[in-house]
């Protein structure tokens, strides 16, 4: 089946640093999505993209959707606690508004934030 | 407005019995999608629903999990003769559209132990 790899697995990171995770995939997406899950809790949507190139962001957070379609990064810049959590990116190869919806994420990455 | 409801939260069997789990949409929300998410890993699509009908069931294993959205009532995803492999968090996302990929609302998900 479809795959997104995503890097890194897992990184602790000193408050106030910046963060950066990445995902890849062989295959081309039409809507790239970064998600945020807490233990116990649902993913939560952060930032999606719509078009190669696109750049976004939503408050501290920051992401691009790879001019090939098949890659999208994020970042988060001066990291507090809050940060702490699974963050997952997903794909949706269907056209947006099509008849399909169903996402393909990555295994995620782990976020530590040392207070 | 109340976000997508799942129910149980957590619920406990042993090998051999059934496993039932409920998904309430968002209000206005006709379109639900289960995913699973075994430990350390990343949602994995099982199956799209629209009202008392099954659009997509590509990730659905062959046999023992079937899901229904009737007309009235929540969503059911009914596992039978749970093994213990079937251990993993069951999340459902409810969409106003098909394709809408940033639209859809995940729950707090079910999460289910097979002993």
């Amino acid at each position: 089946g479809q795959q997104l790899n995503q890097s890194p697995q897992s990184m602790f990171i000193q408050e106030g640093e910046d963060v950066s995770m990445n995902c890849t995939s062989s295959s081309i997406f039409n809507t790239w999505l970064w998600y945020k899950q807490d233990p116990g809790e649902g993913p939560v949507l952060l930032i999606a993209l719509y078009k190669a190139g696109e750049l976004t962001s939503n408050g501290r957070l920051t992401a691009q959707f790879g001019i090939t379609r098949k890659d999208s990064f994020l970042n988060i810049s001066a990291s507090i606690p809050s940060d702490v959590g699974i963050y997952f990116c997903a794909g949706q190869m269907g056209d947006y508004g099509g008849s399909q919806g169903n996402l393909i994420f990555g295994k995620g990455t782990k976020l530590s934030v040392k207070p | 407005n109340a976000g997508v409801m799942q129910n149980p939260r957590h619920l406990v069997r042993r090998r051999g019995q059934e496993a039932r789990l409920r998904c309430s949409p968002m209000k206005g929300h006709s379109h639900v999608y289960w995913y699973r998410q075994l430990p350390e890993e990343g949602l994995k699509f099982m199956v799209y629903l629209q009202k008392e009908n099954i659009i997509d069931e590509s990730g659905m294993p062959k046999e023992r999990f079937s899901a229904e959205f009737p007309k009235e009532g929540p969503s059911i995803l009914r596992i039978q003769q749970v093994v213990r492999g079937d251990s993993a968090a069951y999340f459902c996302a409810s969409s106003p559209r098909p394709g809408w990929a940033d639209t859809q609302y995940f729950g707090p998900g079910t999460r289910l132990t097979v002993l």
